[in-house]
Formats: C-alpha cells, sequence, structure tokens
C-alpha cells in the first residue's frame, strides 16, 4: 500500500524566505503527483501536477520536482508572503482512475 | 479547469437523523467519484470509491450500511450519513477524475449534536 509522508509537519517562517517542503512516497509505481493547497476549513485548491514523466512543474513562485526513483518530491516557495500561510499536501495517484494517497500535509505560518 | 460542486457546504444536525451530501460534477461527467473524510488537523481519509450504475466501493474500517452511496448519475454521487453520531462529526470532501487530474469539492463541514 502506497504511504506518503510529509515533512516538516509544521513551518514557521519569516516573510521574503525560501522555503522547501518534502514528500516522500513508498511505491515509485506512480501515475502523477499533486500538490494541493488547504485553507482552514476550506476545501484542496490544486498547486500544481507532476506527471510520472516529468522532473518538475513550476507556476509562480512554487516549483514542484519529482524524483520517481527515489519516491520523493520537493515544493519550493520563493519569496514567501503571508498569504502563503496554509497547509500543503502532497497526494500520490498511483493509477489513472484510482484515489489519491495524501501525506498529513505541512502547517505553513508565514509571520510579517 | 473542471468544477465539482458540493452541496451543502455546512450542516448541523442532531444525534440519530441522517444527513445527504450531494457532490456534482459541473461540466464533465464522472463514472467515478470518492469521498474523503478528514479530521481536525489531518490529511484526508479515503473512504469509498462511488461507481456509476454499481455498488461503491468501501475501504477497510468503513461501514457501508453507516455511509451510504449512491451514484445515480454520470454527474451526481450522494453520500448519506446514517443514524449520525457527534462522532461523524468531520469535513467530507469529494474528488472526480478528468483526464490526468482528480478534481476536489469544496467539502462538507458535518456536526452532529
Amino acid at each position: 500500500k502506497q504511504e506518503v509522508t510529509q515533512i516538516p509537519a509544521a513551518l514557521s517562517v519569516p516573510e521574503g524566505e525560501n522555503l522547501v517542503l518534502n514528500c516522500s512516497f513508498t511505491d515509485s509505481a506512480i501515475y502523477n503527483l499533486q500538490w494541493f493547497r488547504q485553507d482552514p476549513g476550506k476545501g484542496l485548491t490544486s498547486l500544481l501536477l507532476i506527471q510520472s514523466s516529468q522532473r518538475e512543474q513550476t507556476s509562480g513562485r512554487l516549483n514542484a520536482s519529482l524524483d520517481k526513483s527515489s519516491g520523493r518530491s520537493t515544493l519550493y516557495i520563493a519569496a514567501s508572503q503571508p498569504g502563503d500561510s496554509a497547509t500543503y499536501l502532497c497526494a500520490v495517484h498511483s493509477n489513472s482512475g484510482y484515489a489519491l494517497n495524501f501525506g498529513k500535509g505541512t502547517s505553513l505560518l508565514v509571520t510579517p | 479547469g473542471a468544477v465539482v460542486s458540493q452541496h451543502p457546504s455546512r450542516v448541523i444536525c442532531k444525534s440519530g437523523t441522517s444527513v445527504k451530501i450531494e457532490c456534482r460534477s459541473l461540466d464533465f461527467q464522472a463514472t467515478t467519484m470518492f469521498w474523503y473524510r478528514q479530521f481536525p488537523k489531518k490529511s484526508l481519509m479515503l473512504m469509498a470509491t462511488s461507481n456509476e450504475g454499481s455498488k461503491a466501493t468501501y475501504e477497510q474500517g468503513v461501514e457501508k450500511d453507516k455511509f451510504l452511496i449512491n451514484h445515480a448519475s454520470l454527474t451526481l454521487s450522494t453520500l448519506t450519513v446514517t443514524s449520525a453520531h457527534p462522532e461523524d462529526s468531520s469535513f467530507y470532501i469529494c474528488s472526480a477524475p478528468t483526464g490526468l487530474e482528480q478534481y476536489f469539492g469544496p467539502g462538507t463541514r458535518l456536526t452532529v449534536t
């Protein structure tokens, strides 16, 4: 069974810092990997999706990388802002049409 | 991107009553939808896979008689929490796959008093 782990569980940084969130998964036979943002009491916002054949995806200040062979993905946030404060979830899609396996998330606080 | 809606967004009910949550794919058809549950400060746990025209597939430990799932059409799946108890209070989210991605509804906050 696919296990997804996210480190750290929580992170607090001052505004302007660059930061890295880590995600690891146990079964490298994945279909794709998605990073989501969740604000308190809200649903999920999809940030980036990396297909299994890709190495990275970028959107604005966000960059996600994927190393399938080692079972790792990172989400890089450049020049963090207080509005980036949220929980970031990594989810692995093991096969098309199957449900996602989620990590427990990293709770990020960016202080002004 | 594709849109998935959920209704209601919040519901408060008394113990012993049943609550129905709807999940709709608004601009695409979904033969499969997924229902997740999220406890406070925890990640999303898959409860069941809803299949249009056939029975839902439940994950281990999820009571199928308590969490009734009906996928009546290609755009609608419903989750009914029967005889709700306070421990059923949670955040319920549905998703539907299309193409490469899965699209998530905004979630339903259920509080059972």
